[in-house]
């Protein structure tokens, strides 16, 4: 079964510090993989987007990596500021489907 | 930049009403989506149109239709709106390239909380 799980449920961290969230998939066949920001009450804005051949990519303070062997990706976020606290949602897609498998997203909170 | 536009933010409905939920993107995009989105799920299909009047069954159809009578607009129907409808609904759209070359992005709208009651 096609799915995306991703940990921790939820993180809180201080202003600052840097995290790491993961996300495991049983997609296949694999195309890609992208990671979305979602602040409370609004829709899912693109970070990221990681096809096979990628193992890593920046958006800023925002690093995506992909292991497509082990089928892990990571998002790591480097010196948090409190505009970083939303969910964050992995999402992969197969080649030839208009499907995309979400996670359940990792619910991430900076602290003052 | 890319717009998707939902028609409302926030949406109260009684029981049994008809419910429209309106989307509009400004890209010329082929693929349109929606899906609603519970707390512990994630977000789940409920219809996609690759085209003008085309459609395909999502995840969870069940008491929804669409309509896509025009390239940009795209729209979710609840016949009789019931309580376990009471969600958040998001509308997206990307190019129907990004499906077959599995690249690109799927831009999505600000989103609709409905309300059931």
């Amino acid at each position: 079964k096609n799915q995306v799980e991703q940990s921790p449920q939820s993180l809180i961290i201080l202003e600052g510090k840097n995290c790491t969230l993961q996300c495991n998939y049983t997609v296949s066949p694999f195309s890609n993989l992208r990671w979305y920001k979602q602040d409370t009450g609004r829709g899912p804005v693109s970070l990221t987007i990681m096809t096979f051949s990628e193992n890593t990519k920046s958006n800023g303070r925002y690093t995506a990596t992909l292991d497509a062997d082990t089928k892990q990706s990571s998002l790591h976020i480097t010196a948090s500021q409190l505009s970083d606290s939303a969910s964050y949602i992995c999402v992969v897609s197969g080649g030839g489907t208009y499907k995309y498998i979400f996670g359940t997203g990792t619910r991430l909170k900076v602290l003052a | 930049d890319v717009k998707v536009t939902q028609s409302s933010r926030y949406l109260v409905k009684r029981t049994g009403e008809k419910v429209f939920l309106e989307c509009v993107q400004d890209m010329d995009h082929e693929n349109m989506f929606w899906y609603r989105q519970d707390p512990g799920l994630g977000l789940r299909l409920i219809y996609f149109s690759y085209d003008v009047k085309m459609k395909e069954k999502g995840d969870i159809p069940e008491g929804y239709s669409v309509s896509r009578e025009k390239k940009e607009r795209f729209s979710l129907i609840l016949e009789s709106a019931s309580t376990n409808q009471t969600s958040m609904y998001l509308c997206a759209s990307s190019f129907s390239t990004t499906i077959r070359t599995g690249t690109g992005y799927a831009f999505f709208g600000q989103g609709t909380r409905l309300t059931v009651v």
